[in-house]
This record gives structure tokens, C-alpha cells and sequence, in this order.
């Protein structure tokens, strides 16, 4: 089916490090979600987008929806171990209910 | 805990054998998603209720999988006669249907191995 094109796919990073990882479609999006998902766990909801150039924040997350609605960024500062993990993007529209998922990004904190 | 739950965690089962696994939603929720998700990639869609209407079937849903939400509150999947394919992480979200209210939540999903 559809995907959207994630990446990278995967990051390894220093303790402190910024992270920014991001998601790129052919179609045009009226809503961008950011998941993170650790092992054995379902996708956790970190940020949400619904308006074209909405720049949001939580913590030390930051997410922007692209002005053309066809991209969307994520950006971690000062990444600590509990970072770690697989992060998805998934876009949606008005007219559908169904998300199209990017394949993620695997974050790696190196020791 | 207010969150989406599911039940089972996880499931082992013989090759052959039925399973059938739980979704609670979030209960203000009127949309109930079900999804598949295998190691590596992003959650596929199964299928779609909004209230106790399923309105919508993936082609990844062959005839061994059902899912009923009788009340419009909590669902069920069933897979009958398990193949080593099926073997999956069996997500399971909800959202309203209003604006921005149509942010799916996800639960912790019930995890399968087929033997």
C-alpha cells in the first residue's frame, strides 16, 4: 500500500546529541501525526498537526507541518537514553480515515 | 487508566487453531481501527468501525479474520485456522470522528506467534 518516505531509517547518536529525522509524500496531507514506539509496545501519539506551517512543541520534542502539506519534520534536542526507540510518521486527510504510515526511523543512543 | 487496553498481551497458539483477541477503546471514542504490524514496519490497516458499523475491509483481511463491535463499545478479531503468517503484532486504536478528535490513540497491542 501507500507509504510515506521516512528517514533516516535509522540514527545512531551520542547522549546530547539533536536528532531531526523527517517524512516526505507525493499527496497532500490535512493532518501529520509523530508516533514513538519501544519494543513489545504499541505507538505512543507525541505530536500533532493540523494546520500547514504549524511549528509545536512537547518537551523536547519539536514537530513541523510543511507549508506545501506534503512533509513534515521532528526534531529531539539534547536526546537521553529513553529516546530510544522506533519513531513513525503517519499522514491523514479529511475525506479518509485511514493513516498512511511512514517505516520509521530506529533511534540508537550509543553508549 | 482512561488509554485504549487489549487483551491479550500476547498469544501463542498451534498452526490451525482460532484466536480471538479484545479491544477496549477510549470510551468517548466512536472509531475503532484495527491494524497489523510486522518487525520493521509501520502498522498495516485491517479494518474500520465507526460505532458498531465496520466500514471498511483491507484486502490484508482474508475471509479467516473477523471482527465484530456488537455495542459500538468494545471490538473483537478473530483469526480461524492460525497459519505461521499470521504471526503478528495486533494493534488496535480509536479516535472520534470530529476534527481534530480523529487523532487514533493506540493500545498496547496483543503480540502472536503461530507455531
Amino acid at each position: 500500500g501507500q507509504q510515506l518516505n521516512q528517514s533516516p531509517q535509522s540514527m545512531f547518536i551520542q547522549e546530547g546529541e539533536d536528532v531531526s529525522m523527517n517524512c516526505t509524500s507525493s499527496s497532500i496531507f490535512n493532518t501529520w501525526l509523530w508516533y514513538k514506539q519501544d519494543p513489545g509496545e504499541g505507538p505512543v501519539l507525541l505530536i500533532a498537526l493540523y494546520k500547514a506551517g504549524e511549528l509545536t512543541s512537547n518537551g523536547r520534542l519539536t514537530a513541523q507541518f510543511g507549508i506545501t502539506r506534503k512533509d513534515s519534520f521532528l526534531n529531539i534536542s539534547a536526546s537521553i537514553p529513553s529516546d530510544v526507540g522506533i519513531y513513525f510518521c503517519a499522514g491523514g486527510t479529511d475525506s479518509n480515515y485511514q493513516l498512511i504510515w511512514g517505516a520509521g526511523t530506529k533511534l540508537i543512543i550509543k553508549p | 487508566d482512561t488509554g485504549v487496553s487489549q487483551d491479550p498481551r500476547h498469544k501463542i497458539t498451534k498452526r490451525g487453531q482460532n484466536v480471538t483477541f479484545r479491544c477496549d477503546p477510549i470510551s468517548e471514542h466512536n472509531r475503532l481501527y484495527w491494524y497489523r504490524q510486522t518487525l520493521g514496519q509501520g502498522p498495516e490497516f485491517l479494518t474500520y468501525f465507526q460505532n458498531e458499523a465496520q466500514l471498511e475491509k483491507s484486502r490484508l483481511l482474508s475471509d479467516r479474520f473477523s471482527a465484530e463491535r456488537p455495542k459500538g463499545s468494545f471490538s473483537t478479531l478473530e483469526i480461524q485456522r492460525t497459519e505461521q503468517g499470521d504471526s503478528a503484532m495486533y494493534l488496535c486504536a480509536s479516535s472520534s470522528s470530529v476534527g481534530i478528535l480523529r487523532t487514533q490513540y493506540f493500545g498496547p497491542g496483543t503480540r502472536l506467534l503461530v507455531l
